[in-house]
């Protein structure tokens, strides 16, 4: 089992392009989670799904979009990158809600 | 202002000495999960403590859930350079969608 995977690994964009995050499970997971991590700012909820076909907004979604086309695939898009989205992105997907998270090795992503 | 807060942000010991890591609230929680995250990997549970009061013990790790449900702490004995990294608590059951909410880490440096 791999687990949760992430791809890429690194980026660099220029402000105002665009950009999607993959992330995968293999766990058959009905929750999926999509977090950004900042210096000192632990790790902060950007969007989740409780299920296929479902999203729903976290506590920092503003310039970030999601889909939850197939129960294995969650993904995160950047419609138009800012500085501000400079950060490390985690995938992580649990069994249900409150329990136990498993988290993808992160995407560092660079926006100059 | 983060809902959970970690002390210290930062701790740079020696082999060999103790140390306690704080987690504090003012909200109460269902339970609380700790996690270790370790350079360019994503965080790995290491306990969820669900009792008030509970105590659990991993090896030389100490782990312990307040009272009230509003603060926990991780208590190493004898450290050692393999326990090197960002110490994760996340709370459980205070929100909606019983989202997790991640405290800022601490960063732990055990010098050989």
């Amino acid at each position: 089992n791999a687990g949760v995977t992430q791809t890429p690994k690194f980026r660099v964009l220029k402000t105002g392009q665009s950009m999607t995050l993959l992330c995968a499970q293999d766990m058959n997971h009905e929750y999926m989670y999509w977090y950004r991590q900042d210096p000192g700012m632990g790790l902060r909820l950007i969007h989740y799904s409780v299920g296929e076909g479902t999203t729903a907004k976290g506590e920092v979604p503003d310039g970030y979009n999601v889909s939850r086309l197939k129960k294995q695939n969650f993904l995160l898009g950047l419609e138009s990158a800012a500085p501000s989205q400079t950060s490390v992105y985690f995938c992580a997907s649990s069994y249900h809600s409150g329990l136990e998270q498993f988290f993808g090795p992160g995407t560092r992503l660079t926006v100059l | 202002t983060q809902l959970l807060e970690q002390s210290p942000q930062f701790l740079s010991i020696q082999e060999g000495e103790n140390l306690t890591v704080y987690c504090n609230s003012s909200s109460v929680f269902s339970s609380l999960q700790w996690y270790r995250q370790e350079p360019g990997e994503g965080p790995v549970l290491l306990v969820t403590v669900v009792t008030g009061g509970e105590v659990k013990k991993l090896k030389r790790l100490t782990f312990q859930f307040g009272d009230a449900r509003k603060d926990s702490s991780l208590h190493i004995t004898a450290a050692q350079p393999g326990d090197t990294g960002l110490y994760l608590c996340a709370g459980a059951g205070n929100n909606a969608g019983n989202m997790l909410t991640f405290g800022g880490g601490t960063r732990l440096m055990v010098k050989p």
